[in-house]
């Protein structure tokens, strides 16, 4: 059973434009989400996190939006840039005290020039 | 801070030799993690360990796979004997008191 969904494997945007990365969970337990960029032969690199007690979490051209009743939280990049091209993985945690992160399978971002 | 250090990067073995993973974990982190990647089943926890000791190993497939940290500054993942349903990439992952895990760069493991 997948708790963390992320419904599109890939995603093409032009750049300069918005990137939305969408999420849904299921574990209404969980209370803090991340979000991770994945460039090819490297490790997943942390970019932005909010907690459940916010709707929204800013840094720079990255933004997280959390809608607790819809269990879904989306990542808006805007600008887009071509640094961006990478694999997100959004992942969620049940409690600071929970070690365990459990993850989505990850949305391919392909920023077009 | 150099970061989480694997090594090798790449592994390419034959069936039934041992291959040993090693990990360094960032200075000061006291929770590292093994995770498995493949296209099939994505990012797996395999183990946990806290303050160097294993806590939750439910994730390790089978008896084949053992891992061990001695110390604050080094653990190992070890495959033996390796079968071809073994190549992934192997990540390692630390944190400190807080909740994101600091992964490294992963060993990239090709069983044939």
């Amino acid at each position: 059973d997948q708790q963390v969904k992320q419904n599109s494997p890939s995603l093409s945007v032009q750049e300069g434009r918005i990137s939305i990365l969408n999420c849904d969970y299921t574990n209404s337990m969980f209370d803090y989400f991340l979000w991770y960029k994945k460039y090819p032969a490297e490790g997943p690199t942390f970019l932005i996190s909010i907690s459940s007690i916010k709707d929204k979490n800013e840094d720079g051209r990255f933004t997280v939006f959390l809608n607790k009743s819809a269990k879904h939280l989306s990542l808006h990049i805007v600008p887009s840039q071509p640094g961006d091209s990478a694999v997100y993985f959004c992942a969620a945690s049940a409690g600071r005290s929970n070690y365990q992160l459990i993850w989505g399978a990850g949305t391919k971002l392909i920023i077009k020039p | 801070d150099a970061g989480v250090i694997q090594s090798p990067r790449h592994e390419v073995t034959e069936m039934g030799q041992e291959v040993t993973l090693r990990c360094k974990p960032i200075s000061g982190h006291n929770s590292l993690f093994w995770y498995r990647q493949t296209m099939m089943r994505g990012l797996e926890l395999l183990i946990y360990f806290n303050n160097n000791v294993p806590i939750d190993d439910s994730g390790m497939p089978e008896d084949r796979f053992s891992a061990k940290m001695p110390n604050a500054s080094f653990s190992t993942l070890k495959i033996q004997p390796s079968e071809p349903r073994d190549s992934a990439v192997y990540f390692c992952a630390t944190r400190d008191r807080g909740i994101e895990q600091y992964f490294g760069p992963g060993t990239r493991l090709t069983v044939t």
